[in-house]
């Protein structure tokens, strides 16, 4: 059975960072793209990016490019990331998905970032 | 990017009533859409992809159409357990971007 679990959310200040992860197992986890999608609270999903099995692709929309970094760890089947600079806009729940061919087949069960002081 | 106009962004259907939910692209997505469920308090799953391939498990009351900028999904038959959000996603360029999401609620 496919899952994915993220950890790593929380209340955290604005202008400060926070690494999220995503624990991966019921498959081979290195033959997959993964993704992030974040939702707002009441609003619509946001796709953040993307990695390839080898970590030599990463794509990002632009404007999260410069404050949010993918990677991952095949030998720890993890997928991470790693936000700074957060304000209030980036309050939301974020998924880690497996992709395929860019849909996201499987999706973990979200992690809730609040950023407030 | 790639604007994806959803519509309607609510609706409200009777048990067994056929119910239809369109996305719009600003630019032609050679049938390169998703659309996805998302119930209360869940994570969103995946239904359609390329357009109009049903993923495995999903019923067959649930089917997608379209190509170039215009595309749709149908509920043959709503169904109790049919009540949910429903978001288009498209994945022909980069960023990939999801429509604004249909609120489905049964009446």
């Amino acid at each position: 059975e496919v899952k994915l679990v993220e950890s790593g959310g929380g209340l955290v200040q604005p202008g400060r960072s926070l690494k999220l992860s995503c624990a991966a197992s019921g498959f081979s986890f290195n033959d997959y793209w993964m993704g992030w999608v974040r939702q707002a609270p009441g609003k619509g999903l946001e796709w953040i990016g993307e990695i390839n099995q080898d970590s030599s692709t990463i794509n990002y929309t632009p404007s999260l490019k410069d404050k949010f970094t993918i990677s991952r760890d095949n030998a720890q089947n993890t997928l991470y990331l790693q936000m700074s600079k957060l304000g209030s806009e980036d309050t939301a729940i974020y998924y880690c998905a497996r992709e395929y061919y860019g849909w996201f087949a499987y999706w973990g069960q979200g992690t809730l970032v609040t950023v407030s002081s | 990017d790639i604007q994806m106009t959803q519509s309607p962004a609510s609706l409200s259907a009777s048990l067994g009533e056929t119910v239809s939910i369109e996305c719009l692209a600003s630019e032609g997505i050679s049938n390169d859409l998703a659309w996805y469920q998302q119930k209360s308090g869940k994570s969103p799953q995946l239904l359609i992809y390329a357009a109009s391939r049903l993923q495995d498990g999903v019923p067959s009351r649930f089917s997608g159409s379209g190509s170039g900028t215009r595309y749709s999904l149908k509920i043959s038959g709503m169904q109790p357990e049919d009540e949910a959000d429903y978001f288009c996603q498209q994945s022909y360029k980069y960023p990939n971007t999801f429509g604004a999401g249909t609120k489905l609620e049964l009446k």
